[in-house]
């Protein structure tokens, strides 16, 4: 599986867009890049999958170059409800056995 | 989560005591594992199931055992509880079919004391 570089923490005011870059240089052809979302005190929860270009849901956008090495996660005008922690995985369909890594701490304050 | 919980949601014990944490899903997923979260560590894997009889170890396996009798529960043995084993322990369910389809319980918080 390939590794992913996140930012530890990253802070942000209730309002502003917050985007969370992830490097994952070594990510294989069938990868997929996914990102998971855990507020305090629950389990963590999916939010996003992209394989290349844009993907937007209600929740967030995933930008992801031509190259693949990296990705953003953009969280658009952010909320206190949106300070949690997020997480960059790569994997491709079957992977059963992930690994989550420390995630990016995001503090929205007001 | 709907489909899986995790029970207790809360416990304190006593060094050196033995230690069952259970997850019970109603998905009829295949895979199920046991995540530890420490401040600074994030999410690591101890043990999983692929199946009822069928589990393997995770990065941090040592002072755990595990069990899966039935597709829908997963038992996770501390055989002698230790300090380092206070934290935060979730249970999560997949189908599978890749890295989207993990679905979290909402944890048991154990302390050692």
């Amino acid at each position: 599986l390939a590794k992913t570089t996140q930012p530890i923490s990253m802070d942000s005011y209730e309002g502003q867009e917050v985007n969370i870059t992830c490097s994952h240089n070594n990510i294989a052809t069938n990868d997929y890049i996914t990102w998971y979302q855990q507020f305090p005190s629950q389990g963590p929860r999916f939010i996003i999958q992209g394989y290349k270009t844009k993907v937007t849901n209600e929740v967030a956008s995933l930008f992801i170059p031509a190259d693949r090495k990296s990705s953003t996660l953009s969280l658009p005008r952010v909320s206190l409800s949106d300070t949690a922690v997020y997480y960059c995985l790569v994997g491709e369909v079957g992977d059963y056995k992930l690994s989550f890594g420390a995630g990016t701490t995001v503090t929205v304050r007001a | 989560d709907a489909g899986i919980t995790q029970s207790p949601r809360h416990k304190v014990t006593e060094t050196g005591t033995p230690v069952t944490l259970r997850c019970h899903q109603t998905e009829n997923h295949r895979y199920m594992y046991w995540y530890r979260q420490d401040p600074g560590h994030g999410l690591r894997l101890i043990h999983y199931s692929y199946g009822v009889k069928d589990t393997d170890k995770g990065e941090v396996s040592d002072g755990y055992s595990v069990s899966r009798s039935k597709t829908e529960d997963f038992l996770l043995t501390l055989e002698s509880a230790t300090s380092s084993q206070t934290s935060v322990y979730f249970c999560a369910i997949s189908p599978g079919q890749g890295p989207d389809g993990y679905t979290f319980g909402s944890g048991t918080r154990l302390t050692v004391v």
